[in-house]
């Protein structure tokens, strides 16, 4: 069965620290990825996506991810961490054998970052 | 622009009511989508809207689940007789062509509390 896995529930690192937080997915061929970031309070908001090409891919507020195909992995990376990006984060894949669910998207439970001062 | 809306923000039920929960979508996306998230879970589909085309109900874990959209563009979610278990957060979100290359935009959510 499809899945995504975040493994670590939260994350704690200090401001400035460099950040990796960990997806890794069950698929029978390469996916769509993406990574959202929900805020408290708000709505989920598209960081970046992998669709296909370069395996590093640039996102918004100075992320990125890393695709490794031998390893299904898909982890999000930022070099230094401000306290605003506190929030929660989710990774999702988008099937891409199945056209009849070309719509859906596979969630991981998410990985909550909590940001020491 | 204006983003996706969601209302009411909080809703606290007693056991055994229904309850109605809306989405405006952003104007001129065609595909909505409903899902649920519960505490340490990810996000669980419910429903997805596109255009005119039958919904995708498949994600609905009752039959006490319902949803419509109206001309293309208001979503509501009903859910009947309440059960704790439906305690969650009811998120919504629009795309422009609802494919799952398509950045979803999502509303803040609606977090239902069933007494």
């Amino acid at each position: 069965a499809q899945s995504v896995t975040q493994p670590d529930i939260h994350i704690t690192v200090s401001e400035g620290a460099s950040l990796e937080l960990r997806c890794n997915y069950s698929y029978g061929a390469t996916p769509y990825l993406f990574w959202y970031v929900q805020s408290p309070g708000q709505g989920l908001q598209l960081l970046l996506k992998y669709f296909s090409g370069d395996t590093l891919v640039q996102g918004i507020k100075g992320f990125e991810a890393e695709f490794k195909r031998s390893q299904s992995s898909f982890n999000l990376r930022k070099p230094s961490v401000h306290w605003s990006d506190a929030a929660e984060y989710f990774c999702a894949v988008g099937p891409t054998l199945n056209m009849d669910s070309n719509y859906q998207l596979i969630w991981g439970a998410g990985t909550k970052l909590i940001i020491k001062p | 622009g204006a983003g996706v809306s969601q209302s009411p923000s909080n809703k606290v039920t007693e056991k055994g009511k229904d309850v109605e929960l809306r989405c405006d979508p952003i104007s001129g996306h065609t595909a909505l989508y409903w899902y649920r998230q519960s505490l340490g879970q990810g996000l669980e589909f419910l429903i997805y809207f596109q255009g005119n085309s039958a919904p995708d109900k498949s994600g609905l874990p009752s039959d006490r689940f319902s949803a419509e959209r109206t001309g293309g563009s208001v979503s509501t979610l009903t859910i009947q007789r309440t059960q704790q278990e439906d305690s969650a957060v009811y998120l919504c979100a629009s795309s422009w062509t609802g494919t799952n290359t398509d950045t979803q935009y999502f509303g803040p959510g609606t977090r239902l509390t069933v007494l």
